[in-house]
């Protein structure tokens, strides 16, 4: 089945700072990968997603980018805020039912 | 547009006791999703349900089985709890199938929590 590996476990940055989540999956028959945030106590959130036939997605200040070829994928925060500090989730699905086997999560903390 | 919802929010059942969890799935989402997520971890997947009938499932053993109802709610059953079975349980729905671009798209509901002692 997939594996999916998240770095860093904590990332720890300054307000304004850019933040860097990386991810990697075994499966390369992967071909949707979404994003997660998750405050403290709240449900995940998808946040940004990407397909196997785009390299790179950007949403404001967040953008995703895949190398199908090394099998990995990061998430970019640029500008960060304080309001940004949660746990992000990678994920990796492969088929049409579309199952996401998720990364450990990252907890990004962001000093003002 | 009616979010995915879940109920009870908190549970706490004995070792051996049985449990149903609920989730109402998002107003249009046909496919219903359940995860187990323990402190400090990933979602894991349970199950999915698609139009009533399961259409894949994690490594979980069989004492956690599910359903799907005609509107497209879903429960979540555990018999025989154990310790270990103490974790937040989302569920999570999408409108699989659609054609659209969202139709992989998951929104989880709120969760579950569950402890048992």
């Amino acid at each position: 089945g997939e594996n999916v590996e998240q770095h860093p476990s904590t990332l720890s940055v300054q307000e304004g700072d850019s933040a860097v989540i990386k991810c990697t999956y075994s499966d390369s028959a992967s071909n949707y990968f979404p994003w997660y945030k998750q405050e403290l106590g709240k449900r995940p959130q998808l946040i940004i997603d990407i397909r196997s036939n785009v390299g790179e997605k950007k949403d404001q200040r967040i953008a995703v980018t895949l190398n199908k070829t090394a099998k990995h994928f990061s998430l970019h925060i640029t500008e960060t805020q304080p309001e940004d500090s949660a746990v992000y989730f990678c994920a990796a699905s492969a088929g049409g039912s579309y199952i996401p086997t998720f990364g450990r999560g990252t907890s990004l903390i962001v000093h003002p | 547009e009616t979010g995915v919802t879940q109920s009870p929010t908190h549970l706490i059942k004995t070792r051996g006791q049985q449990v149903t969890l609920r989730c109402s799935s998002q107003s249009g989402h046909n496919t219903v999703s359940w995860y187990q997520q323990a402190l400090g971890q990933g979602p894991q997947f349970i199950f999915q349900y698609y139009r009533e009938e399961e259409n894949g499932r994690g490594n979980f053993p069989p004492r956690f089985s599910g359903l799907q109802f005609p509107n497209y709610s879903s429960e979540l059953n555990v018999n025989a709890l154990e310790l270990d079975d103490s974790a937040l349980y989302l569920c999570a729905s999408s409108p699989l199938g659609q054609t659209n671009s969202h139709s992989y798209e998951q929104y989880f509901g709120p969760g579950t929590r569950l402890t048992v002692t």
